[in-house]
């Protein structure tokens, strides 16, 4: 299976503060997806990204993966309450099945 | 297009019971389907693979007696929580891998209360 761990697991930081989210992948990947998600809820996709180095950005969030395509960040500049929630990645394994990160859970300070 | 549907979208029931959670593909075919469980505060776990007219694939650690899979069509996979208890309380999501694709689309959850 495709092991995806993510650092912090929860992470609580002030309105308008910068904050930085890791998905390390023990294998390869080939297609890292970023989601939001608030328990109970349905995924909100981010972003998704397949060539080393590449680097997307939607309003305040950008997401890199790196040379190597094991590791990914997800930045948020000048939080806002409105992106509370746990943010997953994700990639696809070998058959097609789908895997998630370990999850980071953000709070935001207003 | 590429529109995933669960019904229902929470369910309580009693222990001992069995429910079903459905979903479906409504805009296209999906040969393969997949079924996560996740509890408050933590990630999706992957729970099994279900493919259309053949046996799931259950995850290791993941009871397939419990945990009955059906993806009698197309478009339609079902998850039966048989005998179900309050640890099985959790929130399920399925998702679909269209065949022209091969991103998966995640359908909007089932919360599951046992009580």
């Amino acid at each position: 299976s495709q092991e995806l761990e993510q650092s912090p697991q929860s992470l609580i930081v002030q309105e308008g503060k910068n904050l930085t989210i890791n998905c390390t992948s023990s294998k390869t990947l080939y297609g890292l997806y970023w989601y939001k998600q608030k328990y109970g809820e349905g995924l909100i996709f981010l972003m998704m990204l397949q060539k080393g180095g590449e680097e997307k950005s939607h309003e305040k969030i950008t997401a890199k993966l790196d040379e190597k395509k094991q590791q990914s960040s997800l930045h948020i500049t000048a939080s806002q309450p409105s992106h509370a929630g746990i943010y997953l990645c994700g990639a696809q394994g070998a058959g097609n099945q789908f895997y998630f990160g370990t999850g980071t859970s953000l709070t935001v300070i207003p | 297009g590429a529109v995933v549907s669960q019904h229902p979208s929470w369910v309580i029931c009693k222990s001992g019971t069995s429910v079903k959670i459905e979903c479906r593909s409504l805009d296209f075919q999906a040969t393969t389907m997949f079924w996560y469980r996740q509890f408050p505060k933590q990630s999706l776990m992957l729970m099994a693979t279900s493919n259309e007219g053949s046996k799931a694939t259950y995850e290791q650690g993941v009871e397939k007696d419990k945990f009955l899979i059906n993806h009698a069509s197309l478009t339609l996979s079902t998850l039966t929580v048989t005998s179900a208890h309050p640890e099985d309380s959790s929130f399920y999501i399925c998702s679909a891998l269209p065949g022209w694709r091969p991103e998966q689309y995640f359908g909007p959850g089932t919360r599951l209360t046992v009580t």
